[in-house]
């Protein structure tokens, strides 16, 4: 069973970086794609961005200045770096796999606060 | 941006049918996709790139369309589907609709 977990910390300050982790399970991230969607209060869903399977990264270019996606394979694990951030990146953070049939697995979320 | 529009909400009494649209600004081909998303959980994929329904899906759930224009479609409804159902495209960078929260009478 493929299962993705969020980790992180919970509250950012203001003008700091958010940093996420991905661990997942039942599935090697060296296959697919694995990539990044946030959930804004009110409903709004972004995809953020992602990292295939070779390696290569493709961002929202709406946040292509900020973001950074990368991997550690021999952990299993990708990892979410979002520069400079404001109150307007709080939301809850979603992990997830696959892209052009849709996001298959998801993580549970976490919800970051930006706040100081 | 390829802009999804999806109506804010819908209630239906269960047993019915229920049709829940997507309108894409620029065409996706066939890549649009459905998710059902309950509070305090993470959305589920139901139906991929058009029609196709995901593993573990009930059958109840089924979708179409093309180009621009996509429906969810549930028969019948079932209490267990009160939630929100957003559409997604992946024929450009990834973007989702702002969701149609389905109640039940």
């Amino acid at each position: 069973e493929v299962q993705l977990q969020e980790s992180g910390p919970g509250l950012v300050k203001p003008s700091q970086s958010l940093s996420l982790t991905c661990s997942v399970t039942g599935y090697s991230i060296t296959n697919n794609y694995w990539g990044w969607i946030r959930k804004f209060p009110g409903n709004k869903m972004e995809w953020m961005g992602y990292i295939s399977h070779s390696g290569s990264t493709a961002y929202n270019p709406s946040l292509k200045s900020r973001i950074s996606i990368t991997r550690d394979t021999s952990k299993n694990q990708f990892f979410l770096q979002l520069n400079s951030v404001t109150t307007e990146d709080t939301a809850t953070y979603y992990c997830a796999s696959s892209i052009s049939t849709g996001f298959t697995y998801w993580g549970q979320g976490t919800l970051v606060t930006v706040s100081s | 941006d390829t802009v999804l529009t999806q109506s804010p909400a819908l209630a239906v009494s269960p047993g019915e049918r229920v049709s829940i649209s997507c309108r894409a600004s620029e065409g996706v081909n066939s890549f649009m996709h459905w998710y059902q998303q309950k509070p305090g959980q993470q959305p589920k994929l139901l139906i991929y790139k058009t029609s196709n329904l995901a593993s573990g899906v009930p059958a109840r759930f089924s979708g179409s369309g093309s180009g621009t224009d996509f429906t969810l479609t549930i028969d019948p409804v079932e209490a267990d589907d009160t939630a929100t159902y957003f559409c997604q495209q992946s024929w450009n960078d990834p973007t989702f609709g702002a969701g149609t929260k389905l109640e039940l009478k």
